[in-house]
């Protein structure tokens, strides 16, 4: 598949378990953060975001949870799907509206 | 009814040849940006512009030339075109220059041989 000779770091779940994703940002004075899913062959899209001021934010299925202290973003998968196999990016807003993404994880679904 | 699309999808070109690249937009955004990504899946903005004015440039050989005939659409001109340019471009669009969302296109893939 695509991510065949990729070297980003890959997680693997059973079908049904639940997913966390991580991510390490750089820059202390970001204040929003938002994390994309990249399916083969497709763009990047929107999955949910955060802001500085809150540490947890749920959608359906998913929370972001935000680590200010060590600059740390994590996105929580419950019952994770076949249909969420994909590429995940976490990226921090910087001066600009400019994203800055991070290097990316390879999420696998097991069935 | 994409609200991002972009054309080509796939661009295959010889080197030192130049090729553009269309971007629309039909979601009423004032701010569109261009990203390249590359073979490790590395995502990097290249230019933002709003309501038709350059408002981010970032380090980027100036044979590429961006352009916004209207708000709607932000094409990208490339010339001379290198090994090193073969990858995925992306368009995107935001409501704003400050609202942060930012939604994407489907991607163009250039193949520089």
């Amino acid at each position: 598949g695509e991510s065949v000779g990729l070297h980003l770091p890959t997680l693997s779940v059973q079908e049904g378990d639940n997913s966390i994703i991580n991510c390490a940002y750089s820059n202390s004075a970001s204040d929003y953060f938002i994390w994309y899913k990249q399916e083969s062959g497709k763009g990047p899209q929107f999955i949910i975001d955060i802001r500085s001021n809150m540490d947890k934010r749920q959608g359906q299925r998913v929370t972001v949870l935000l680590n200010k202290t060590v600059k740390h973003l994590s996105l929580q998968i419950a019952a994770t799907q076949p249909g969420d196999s994909a590429v995940y990016f976490c990226a921090e807003l910087e001066y600009g509206n400019k994203l800055v993404f991070g290097a990316g994880t390879i999420l696998r679904v097991k069935s | 009814d994409t609200a991002v699309s972009q054309t080509p999808k796939y661009l295959v070109t010889q080197m030192g040849n130049d090729k553009s690249i269309k971007c629309e937009q039909n979601l009423g955004h004032d701010t569109m940006y261009w990203y390249k990504q590359d073979s490790k899946k590395f995502l990097k903005i290249m230019f933002s512009y709003n309501n038709k004015e350059l408002i981010i440039n970032e380090t980027v050989p100036n044979r590429f030339s961006p352009k916004s005939p209207d708000k709607a659409h932000l094409n990208l001109h490339i010339n001379s075109l290198e090994l090193g340019d073969s990858a995925v471009y992306f368009c995107a669009s935001s409501q704003s220059a400050t609202q942060e969302t930012q939604y994407f296109g489907p991607g163009t893939r250039l193949l520089v041989l």
